[in-house]
This record gives C-alpha cells, structure tokens and sequence, in this order.
C-alpha cells in the first residue's frame, strides 16, 4: 500500500527541539520530493520546507529558517523534520507530503503528527 | 509572499447543488495552483492540480478554473460526502501558500 507513515505524537516544553519522522512504503521513496506542512489549530496549512528527490537538496521558508532541519534516510525510505528552540505558537499537526513532480501538487500526505508545546 | 484568499469563508448548501469557490492571488501565477479537500481530523486529499487536472480518482462533479489571480472550484451535483474544508494552494513561487479555507456544510 502506497502511504506516508508518521511518528506519535510529542509534548515538549518551550526551548525544547522536536524530531518527527515520516517512513514511505509502497513507492520508491527517492523518486518524490518530500515537503513538510504544519497546521496551528482553526489555522490554513503552513509549508515549512523540503528534500528534493536525487540528491536530496532542501529548501526552507525563511520563517524558519535557522530552526529547521530537513534530512533523510534513503535506505530506509525516511524522511525527518527537526524543529528547534520551540515556542507555544508551534504547537500544530505537523503533515509529510509527497510532491508529484508532473503534477506540482502534493499528492500524498501522512496522517500527521500533534506537537503540543507547553510549559 | 504570495497571498491566496478564498471566499466565501464557508456555506451551507444542500445535496445536489452547484457550489463553486473562489481563490484569488496577491499576484499572477499562471495556472499554479492546486485545491485540497480536508475532512476532520484528516490530512487535505489533492482534487485538482495545475488550476483544472482532476486527480486520479476524484468524482468528476469536481473541477477547476481559472488563470491569472482568479481561481475557482465547482462542484456540480453537491455530495453528503463532499462535506469538510477546501483550500487552494498556489505553487508558483516558494513558499508555498494556502488560502484561509472554506468550510462546506451540508444542509
């Protein structure tokens, strides 16, 4: 079955980084780009940055920028977003998405993982 | 950033209507854009890519338009199951955006 798995859910405190993983099955992972996405609850879908399929270049928006990092593990077909230095207003569901490249779209998505930060 | 703002906000409409939906753009972007559907609690579900390619299975009472900065959604023969929130989404230039959504109710 062609799907996105993410990791569970987090709690951490301000300051604190998070980790959260996406796996790929089903399709050949190095063949997509893969985005990441996060949405603030009652709040539109927030694009954060990417991998790029081949040699895996990435991008980041620049409201993170210096807080994000995106790696992955092409033998294990998984991707990682590494969210530092965490604020109360990050607490969101953080989304994977794959990009379609012919397409431009994000064709398949994780189910998401809650990242709640409190105190 | 490129702005994208839809309307209405959201409506209620009943089963077997015509809705459409508007995503307007701070700035020309071709055709790049892209709208989702997403229900509670679940990721969005791509619809239509490149403003009027409907996606590998979606119903074809969906479909798209537009060019420019003015972009719609239609969906002709509203569904009990078309219910849930549709963003549209440009792709023109990074970062991505969304628009602020439009809730759809089923009356």
């Amino acid at each position: 079955q062609v799907q996105l798995v993410q990791s569970g859910a987090e709690v951490k405190k301000p300051g604190a980084s998070v980790k959260v993983s996406c796996k790929a099955s089903g399709h050949t992972f190095n063949n997509y780009g893969i985005h990441w996405l996060r949405q603030a609850p009652g709040q539109r879908l927030e694009w954060m940055g990417s991998i790029n399929r081949g040699i895996g270049n990435t991008k980041y928006s620049q409201k993170f920028q210096g807080r994000v990092t995106i790696t992955r593990d092409t033998s294990a077909n998984i991707a990682y977003l590494e969210l530092t230095n965490l604020m109360s207003e990050d607490t969101a569901v953080y989304y994977c998405a794959r990009l379609a490249d012919y397409q431009s779209a994000f064709d398949l998505w994780g189910p998401g993982t809650m990242v709640t930060v409190s105190s | 950033d490129i702005e994208m703002t839809q309307s209405p906000s959201s409506l209620s409409a009943s089963v077997g209507d015509r809705v459409t939906i508007t995503c307007r753009a701070s700035q020309a972007i071709s055709t790049y854009v892209n709208w989702y559907q997403q229900r509670r609690g679940q990721p969005p579900n791509l619809l239509i890519y490149v403003a009027s390619s409907l996606q590998i299975g979606v119903p074809s009472r969906f479909s798209g338009g537009g060019s420019g900065t003015e972009f719609t959604l239609t969906i002709s023969g509203l569904q009990p199951e078309d219910f849930g929130t549709y963003y549209c989404q440009q792709n023109f230039r990074s970062p991505w955006t969304f628009g602020q959504g439009t809730k759809v109710d089923i009356k």
